[in-house]
């Protein structure tokens, strides 16, 4: 299976809100409600920052969102602040058992 | 708290061999899968597969059949990562990561650095 496609980055202005879209088919994004979003800052481990295409672990702003519409997901970042400054990658259950990620988006707070 | 703490950094030359470990703590470790994936410098995230602690079963993803193997004990809550015959292509950080279900991986190691080369 191939990657699920991100855009390689985005910006933003404090305070503005960003969309970071990840594109996948019918046998993974598409197919079952299991997409998940990471926010890794340089030299850290990946944070989970959604699951389930829209739910938010504990400790998570409400500042971050997730949807989805027919293949493609989508991650929102609302009222940047600086430190959303990271790398951000989405991943999904695919047909076969199996976890794709996207190849990620550098979101700059410029 | 849930805590998961990976063995150091490694250099190695190619062909040699490298067992990472990921100790965990604070949940119960054979309600959880456990995870592994792979960040080459200045690349993204790739996910080699799982082992589903309860039975020790691994599933690998394509691309990482043959020389990986993934192990757990769970005498000792750990999880290991072995990559034999390694190849200059296979320098990276290597992360562990807890996923309850195919849903999400929820809890990451700090990641282990392996370096290959002559």
């Amino acid at each position: 299976q191939s990657a699920l496609t991100q855009p390689a980055s985005v910006s933003g202005s404090p305070g503005q809100s960003i969309t970071i879209s990840c594109s996948g088919t019918s046998s993974d994004v598409g197919g079952y409600n299991f997409v998940s979003w990471y926010q890794q800052h340089p030299g850290k481990a990946p944070k989970l920052i959604i699951y389930d295409v829209s739910s938010r672990p504990s400790g998570v702003s409400d500042r971050f969102s997730g949807s989805k519409s027919g293949n493609t997901a989508s991650l929102t970042i609302s009222g940047l602040q600086t430190d959303d400054e990271a790398d951000y990658y989405c991943n999904s259950y695919a047909r076969g058992n199996t976890l794709l990620f996207g190849g990620g988006t550098k979101l700059t707070v410029l | 708290q849930v805590q998961l703490v990976q063995s150091g950094s490694y250099l190695k030359k190619p062909g040699a061999s490298v067992r990472i470990s990921c100790k965990t703590s604070g949940f119960n470790f054979t309600t959880y899968s456990m995870n592994w994936v792979r960040q080459a410098p200045g690349q993204g995230l790739e996910w080699m597969g799982w082992i589903y602690t309860r039975t020790g079963n691994p599933t690998y993803a394509q691309g990482f059949t043959g020389r990986f193997v993934f192990s757990s004990d769970t005498a000792v809550s750990t999880t290991y990562l072995e990559i034999n015959n390694l190849e200059a292509a296979d320098t990276a950080v290597y992360y562990c990561a807890r996923s309850p279900s195919w849903r999400m991986l929820d809890s990451w190691g700090q990641g282990s650095l392996v370096t290959v080369s002559s």
